[in-house]
């Protein structure tokens, strides 16, 4: 069975600070793993995943994410926050079978707030 | 791309009635899309896994009956409501498969009166 667990459900940075969003994940098999970005009252969209190709996942607005075997981690980076990130923040955890797509195990959430 | 729309994004309705929510992924097929609910400041409950041209697979918990899920085509999944009461008002929100990644419709915002 796979789980995830985001460390922290509410994160706050000041504008320009290093962003860090922690996720931990559990699973008896390889996984593949995604962050998600949510605004209020929106769908999730897609911010990177990984999928068992390079450890180092650079997704869209600048984030990325490292994925680290021996840590069960896929922690979310970005250099410099901007008061746009301000949102809901998701990881989630799958299992892959030859080609289907699988139920996503999702996180706590984790709310970024960015400070001027 | 992989592009997917709900409709209608919010809906009112008095209890009793049934509500349509449709799904589409609109430039590409999915063979498997998910519907999920939301509750405030929560995550994603995944409520049912539809796959074209079968029936839905329910999570634990989920009636059925009440939340009834068509998959006719590749491009289109419906959830309807039935027989709504005010403690089913919610987020609800649905996702298309494609290439092992779900990608996310925008939601719509149900309230029951």
């Amino acid at each position: 069975a796979q789980s995830v667990t985001q460390l922290g459900s509410h994160v706050s940075v000041s504008e320009g600070a290093l962003v860090l969003l922690r996720c931990n994940y559990s699973s008896s098999v390889p996984p593949y793993l995604f962050w998600y970005v949510q605004y209020p009252n929106q769908g999730l969209q897609l911010l990177l995943k990984y999928t068992s190709a390079a450890t180092l996942v650079k997704g869209i607005n600048g984030f990325e994410a490292e994925f680290k075997k021996s840590e069960t981690s896929f922690h979310l980076t970005k250099p410099s926050a901007h008061m746009s990130d301000a949102a809901e923040y998701f990881c989630a955890v799958t299992v892959q079978g030859s080609g289907n797509t699988g139920k996503l195990i999702f996180g706590q959430g984790t709310t970024l707030q960015v400070k001027p | 791309g992989a592009v997917v729309s709900q409709h209608p994004s919010w809906v009112i309705c008095k209890s009793g009635t049934s509500v349509k929510i449709e799904c589409r992924s609109l430039d590409f097929q999915a063979t498997t899309m998910f519907w999920y609910r939301q509750f405030p400041k929560q995550s994603l409950m995944l409520m049912a896994t539809s796959n074209e041209g079968s029936k839905a697979t329910y999570e634990q918990g989920v009636e059925k009956d009440k939340f009834l899920i068509n998959h006719a085509s590749l491009t289109l999944s419906t959830l309807t409501v039935t027989s709504a009461h005010p403690e089913d008002s919610s987020f609800y929100i649905c996702s298309a498969g494609r290439g092992g990644t779900q990608y996310f419709g925008p939601g719509t915002r149900l309230l029951v009166l």
